[in-house]
């Protein structure tokens, strides 16, 4: 069964840091392409980062970029994201959420149950 | 960056009624590219469609996709009581993705 599971939210004041972490399992991890996608308070769905399967190539959503990164470790079925800066308008709920394509799906097949980042003094 | 507008914001209807759901596109989406999203409250989202049309794995078969270039459908052909939720559409341009604001169905 695949699974995904977030941790790593949070409190934190602005200007600061987090690292969420997603811990994959019940496929082969390496062999799919990442994405974080939020989602704030009483608001619809925002893609935040990907990363494809061998962690060499990254892309951003403009309001992160430059702010967040994103990486993972296949020897450990393990996807992050490095937030710094953190500003009030990044409180949300983190997903992350693997893109099926490994399985011939065009889309985001499985999702984590999200973690939950606060930015406030 | 491609736009979504997903409409109406809000559907009233009652169960056993049709449901059909409108995303446009602001230039030209490959149906490739096209998923639909179902999330209820509390809950992460479920791919419903992808490749504007293909139903993953588990969807009934009320729900259905549809269409192409920057018009693209999600139909539930009988709401069932578990279908009211809110619906995204969501496409991929160069592996950078972008979502439709939501449509909510909602019981009338």
């Amino acid at each position: 069964e695949v699974q995904l599971v977030e941790s790593g939210g949070g409190l934190v004041q602005p200007g600061g840091s987090l690292r969420l972490s997603c811990t994959a399992s019940g496929f082969i991890f390496g062999g799919y392409w990442m994405h974080w996608v939020r989602q704030g308070p009483g608001k619809g769905l925002v893609w935040v980062s990907r990363i494809n399967a061998d962690g060499r190539t990254t892309a951003y959503a403009d309001s992160v970029k430059g702010r967040f990164i994103i990486s993972r470790d296949n020897a450990k079925n393990s996807l992050h994201l490095q937030m710094n800066s953190l500003r009030a308008e990044d409180t949300a709920v983190y997903y992350c959420a693997r893109w099926g394509l490994g399985s011939g799906i065009y889309g985001l097949d499985y999702w984590g149950l999200g973690t939950q980042v606060t930015v406030s003094s | 960056e491609i736009v979504l507008t997903q409409s109406p914001g809000t559907l009233s209807l009652s169960p056993g009624e049709r449901a059909t759901l409108s995303c446009r596109a602001s230039q030209s989406v490959s149906t490739n590219y096209l998923a639909w999203y179902q999330q209820k409250p509390g809950q992460a989202p479920r791919l419903l469609i992808y490749g504007a049309s293909s139903r993953a794995s588990g969807i009934p078969d009320r729900f259905s996709g549809s269409g192409s270039e920057t018009d693209f459908t999600l139909t539930i052909s009988r709401l069932e009581p578990e279908d009211f939720a809110v619906y995204y559409c969501q496409q991929s341009d160069r592996s950078l993705l972008t979502f439709g604001g939501g449509t909510k169905v909602e019981i009338k």
